[in-house]
């Protein structure tokens, strides 16, 4: 069974401008949870979708959001690119929500460099 | 809200060594999932191990072992003769049954350097 895939791995964007990530999830998962790595902040959870609903979100400023289809890939979008958007974004995926009983198992992640 | 801190940030030892990663946690909820992850240099977060807060039995898989001791708050992972291969970053991962969706909190990692 294929793993959790995102496109592109890695995206060289510059100040302002914005951005759009995607990620499908392994067959059957249904849901997407995304994070954000920087070597100053570590691992923050993003956001999760299920059933294409927002169901949780993290500390983030609204440039920030996501969205996800019926086919329950993913997209995540951030507007007005700062520098410190730069970050390695994980996309996740479980077979249902549910604060944990589904394990979650993530993909290669996307390396987006703002400049 | 739920924390979780890993205070050991680099670890290093000669192949076959054991390795014990320590992990402390805090959170409200009685009902909780604790989850050690593998980042290699690929940046891929690779699932090793879970454990619900009911159940405090201690397991051993292959060369991975772990503790849970939920009087101390705390879910150490121990890898067992250790190999080059095994050179990552580990992440201790907390979620909350009484969140909505599956929300982990992370510790900071632990970089693990085997040295052949």
């Amino acid at each position: 069974k294929a793993g959790v895939t995102q496109t592109p791995r890695y995206l060289i964007k510059t100040r302002g401008q914005q951005v759009t990530l995607s990620c499908s999830p392994i067959s059957g998962h249904r849901s997407v949870s995304w994070y954000q790595q920087t070597p100053g902040q570590g691992l923050q959870f993003l956001f999760e979708y299920f059933s294409e609903t927002q169901r949780n979100k993290g500390n983030f400023p609204g440039r920030f959001s996501g969205r996800q289809f019926s086919n329950s890939r993913s997209e995540m979008n951030v507007s007005t690119l700062e520098l410190g958007d730069s970050a390695l974004y994980l996309c996740a995926s479980s077979l249902m929500p549910g604060g944990g009983t589904d394990t979650q198992y993530f993909g290669p992640g996307t390396r987006l460099t703002v400049l | 809200a739920q924390k979780v801190t890993q205070a050991q940030t680099e670890i290093s030892v000669v192949e076959k060594e054991d390795v014990t990663l320590d992990c402390v946690y805090e959170t409200r909820d009685t009902t909780y999932y604790l989850f050690w992850y593998k980042q290699p240099p690929s940046g891929e977060l690779v699932f090793l191990i879970r454990r619900n807060s009911f159940d405090e039995q201690n397991e051993i898989s292959g060369r991975y072992s772990w503790n849970f001791q939920k009087s101390t708050s705390s879910f150490n992972f121990t890898i067992t003769a250790s190999q080059v291969v095994d050179s990552a970053v580990y992440f201790c991962a907390l979620s909350e049954a009484g969140a909505a969706g599956n929300k982990l909190t992370f510790g900071g990692g632990t970089r693990v350097l085997v040295k052949p």
